[in-house]
C-alpha cells in the first residue's frame, strides 16, 4: 500500500532561519513525489516534484527537496524563511501503477509558522 | 500556469437540502477531474474521479448516491451533495491534471467551504 507520513504537524521558525519539513513515504514501486503549499482560502500550489530524474529537486520560492530512496524520505528545505512562507505544506505521493496514474495520496500536512 | 476555479467559494445550507459545487478548468481541457474532501486540520482525501462522458469512479466508503458527480463538458465538473447533513460540512477541493508539458502536475481549485446547519 502507498502512504506518506509527514513527521511534524507544526513547525515554527524565525524569519531568515532554515526550514525543514519532513516527509517519509511508503511505496512498492518507484513513486512520483510532490510538495504542495496551501495558503488560507487558496488552492494548492505545486512547489516541486520528483519524477525519477535528479534526486535533488529545486522548486519555486527557494524551496528544494531531496529524494532518498534508502531512507524513503523526501524532506523539504529552504535556506532562509520568509514571512510569506507561512502556510500549510503537503507531501504527496502518486503511485506508479496503471489505473491510478493521476491519483494522489496526501500526507496529513505541516503547518509552517514564521516569526519575525 | 493552468487555472481551476470553483463556485461557490463558501456555502451555508440547511440540513436536508442539496448543494451543487462547480469546478471549471479555465484555460485547458480536462477529461478527468478529481474531487477531494478536507476536514478541519486534516489532509485531503480523494472522494471520486470525475470522467467526461462516463460515470464517475468513487473511492471506497464514498456514497455515490449522496455525492452526485456530473462531468458535463471538457471544462466543467459538478459535485452535488444531496440531502446534506452537518457531518457533510467540510472543505471540498477539485483538481484537474495538466496536459502536454504539465502532464505530471495537478492543478487545484481554491476550494468550497460547505457548512450544513
Amino acid at each position: 500500500a502507498q502512504s506518506v507520513t509527514q513527521l511534524d504537524s507544526h513547525v515554527s521558525v524565525s524569519e531568515g532561519t532554515p526550514v525543514l519539513l519532513r516527509c517519509n513515504y511508503s511505496s512498492s514501486y518507484s513513486p512520483s513525489l510532490f510538495w504542495y503549499v496551501q495558503h488560507p482560502n487558496k488552492g494548492l500550489q505545486l512547489l516541486l516534484k520528483y519524477t525519477s530524474a535528479a534526486t535533488l529537486v529545486k522548486g519555486i520560492n527557494g524551496f528544494e527537496a531531496e529524494f532518498k530512496k534508502s531512507e524513503t524520505s523526501f524532506h523539504l528545505t529552504k535556506p532562509s524563511a520568509h514571512m510569506s512562507d507561512a502556510a500549510e505544506y503537503f507531501c504527496v505521493v502518486r503511485p506508479m501503477f496503471s489505473g491510478g496514474y493521476n491519483k494522489l495520496i496526501f500526507g496529513a500536512g505541516t503547518r509552517l509558522a514564521v516569526h519575525p | 500556469g493552468a487555472v481551476v476555479s470553483q463556485h461557490p467559494s463558501r456555502v451555508i445550507c440547511k440540513s436536508g437540502t442539496s448543494v451543487k459545487i462547480e469546478c471549471r478548468s479555465l484555460d485547458f481541457q480536462a477529461t478527468t477531474m478529481f474531487w477531494y474532501r478536507q476536514f478541519p486540520k486534516q489532509s485531503l482525501m480523494l472522494m471520486a474521479t470525475s470522467n467526461e462522458g462516463s460515470k464517475a469512479t468513487y473511492e471506497q466508503g464514498v456514497e455515490k448516491d449522496k455525492f452526485l458527480i456530473n462531468h458535463a463538458s471538457l471544462t466543467l465538473s459538478t459535485l452535488t451533495v444531496t440531502s446534506a447533513h452537518p457531518e457533510d460540512s467540510s472543505f471540498y477541493i477539485c483538481s484537474a491534471p495538466g496536459s502536454g508539458g504539465t502532464y505530471n502536475e495537478q492543478f487545484f481549485g481554491p476550494g468550497t467551504r460547505l457548512t450544513v446547519l
